[in-house]
């Protein structure tokens, strides 16, 4: 089993500034896979970034990285030059290729003000 | 159309009926899952597909809780005698590859209401 901890209910930043969501994981899978999915307020939920476990450079998607921290189970969102369209709930989800399921975080609510 | 969707968005049922949730998954996508997700929560997962098969329902709630996907293509998740405590958002989710390796693409969720 693995469970995915998001110990930041909320977090509020200002427009073109930076921001960092924290997530710890426990697993005693070798072979897994970590994400980041964005929930808009009423809309669906999309994929932000992905990291394959046995990589050992962070991913990168635009204004969107990730801090890998394998040997201390930990993968924490920066997203830089934060925009408006940014605010939405922010799920953390491991994934192990001997198991079916994401396994999901509590969520991180990200505010950007103007 | 272009990605998965559900039916009806919005469901309120009084306690003790019976409902169905529709997922009509990216066509193509082998895999299919469904989760719940309670306010303010992440989801949980309740059961997986590969095609027609559904090779792990261990998240479903109590057998009140049952899926379908009979041609590997359209699911049906149903929930019988419904409680209050079913009141959550249920999200279905597919993938191209098996085991649902490839990126999950969500719809955007059915909220069920139990009175």
């Amino acid at each position: 089993a693995q469970t995915v901890t998001q110990s930041q209910p909320e977090m509020s930043v200002q427009e073109a500034e930076t921001v960092t969501l924290s997530c710890t994981y426990d697993t005693s899978e070798s072979n897994y896979y970590l994400f980041w999915y964005k929930q808009p307020p009423s809309r669906q939920m999309i994929l932000v970034i992905r990291q394959e476990a046995y990589k050992q450079q962070n991913a990168t998607e635009n204004r969107f990285s990730v801090n890998f921290q394998k040997a201390a189970k930990s993968f924490s969102l920066k997203i830089s030059d934060s925009q408006l369209g940014d605010t939405a709930m922010y799920f953390c989800a491991s994934f192990s290729s001997n198991d079916y399921k994401l396994s999901f975080g509590a969520g991180t609510t990200v505010t950007v003000r103007a | 159309g272009a990605g998965v969707s559900q039916s009806p968005r919005y469901k309120v049922a009084k306690r003790g009926q019976d409902v169905a949730l529709r997922c009509d998954p990216i066509s193509g996508h082998v895999s299919l899952f469904w989760y719940q997700q309670a306010l303010g929560q992440g989801p949980e997962f309740l059961t997986y597909f590969q095609n027609e098969a559904q090779l792990d329902k261990s998240g479903l709630p109590s057998d009140r809780f049952f899926a379908e996907r009979p041609e590997g293509s359209v699911s049906t998740l149903k929930i019988q005698r419904t409680q209050q405590e079913d009141s959550a958002v249920y999200l279905c989710a597919s993938s191209f590859r098996d085991r649902g390796l490839g990126e999950q693409f969500f719809g955007p969720g059915t909220r069920l209401t139990v009175l």
